[in-house]
């Protein structure tokens, strides 16, 4: 199985800031990675699939990039509504698998 | 408007049974591919299972492969989850998840439910 890591675990950050989170899977996948933003007591929300296609109505500070092993999602200027826990997923192979999560606070 | 509701979730003994449902609408159900994925509490989340749109393919994680069964009625706008054996490890929010068709081949979960809660506990 496609094990996926991400860095770091948790981060602390300001209104403005511009973020950047790593995925990592332990095999290539190509560009079959998606994330994910999920906040405390909601489901989670497709914001990027195929490494670096963003989802219709995601807003565009949010970028994605990356193929093979590793890949990363970027928030060029972190709003309020962007405190959440984000988790990258593959889908190259079965069985799929999803990141650890990074969680994202307000410093 | 385009939903997932999950029900059947509750408590059940180690070694028990439960059957979660997914009653789809506002879409053409019989379309999609369907996930399970689920949460334990203050966990992340973890892909379980998935079932092709006419039901010809599912595909399991290995912690419920032989335990966990996924049907589907496409007359019913229906997703089951079948839960037999159960371990504590269990004990998760299960959320219903939709595989969209626009994405082109990539999985993208684009509609999610908002759960039932399973309680595996003696």
């Amino acid at each position: 199985a496609i094990q996926m890591t991400q860095s770091p675990s948790s981060l602390s950050a300001s209104v403005g800031d511009r973020v950047t989170i790593t995925c990592r899977a332990s095999q290539g996948i190509g560009n079959d990675l998606g994330w994910y933003q999920q906040k405390p007591g909601k489901v989670p929300k497709l914001l990027i699939y195929g490494a670096s296609t963003l989802q219709s109505g995601v807003s565009s500070r949010f970028s994605g990039s990356g193929s093979g092993t590793d890949f990363t999602l970027t928030i060029s200027s972190l709003q309020p509504e962007d405190f959440a826990t984000y988790y990258c997923l593959q889908d190259y192979k079965y069985p799929i698998s999803f990141g650890p999560g990074t969680k994202v606070d307000i410093k | 408007e385009v939903q997932l509701v999950e029900s059947g979730g509750g408590l059940v003994q180690p070694g028990g049974s439960l059957r979660l449902s997914c009653a789809a609408s506002g879409f053409t159900f019989s379309r999609y591919p369907m996930h399970w994925v689920r949460q334990a509490p203050g966990k992340g989340l973890v892909w379980v299972s998935r079932i092709k749109s006419d039901a010809s393919v599912t595909t399991y994680a290995d912690s419920v492969r032989g335990r966990f069964t996924v049907s589907r009625d496409n007359a019913k706008n229906t997703l089951y989850l079948q839960m037999n054996s159960l371990r504590v490890e269990d004990t998760a929010v299960y959320y219903c998840v939709r595989d969209g068709l626009d994405y082109g081949d990539y999985a993208a979960f684009d509609i999610w439910g908002q759960g039932t809660m399973v309680t595996v506990s003696s």
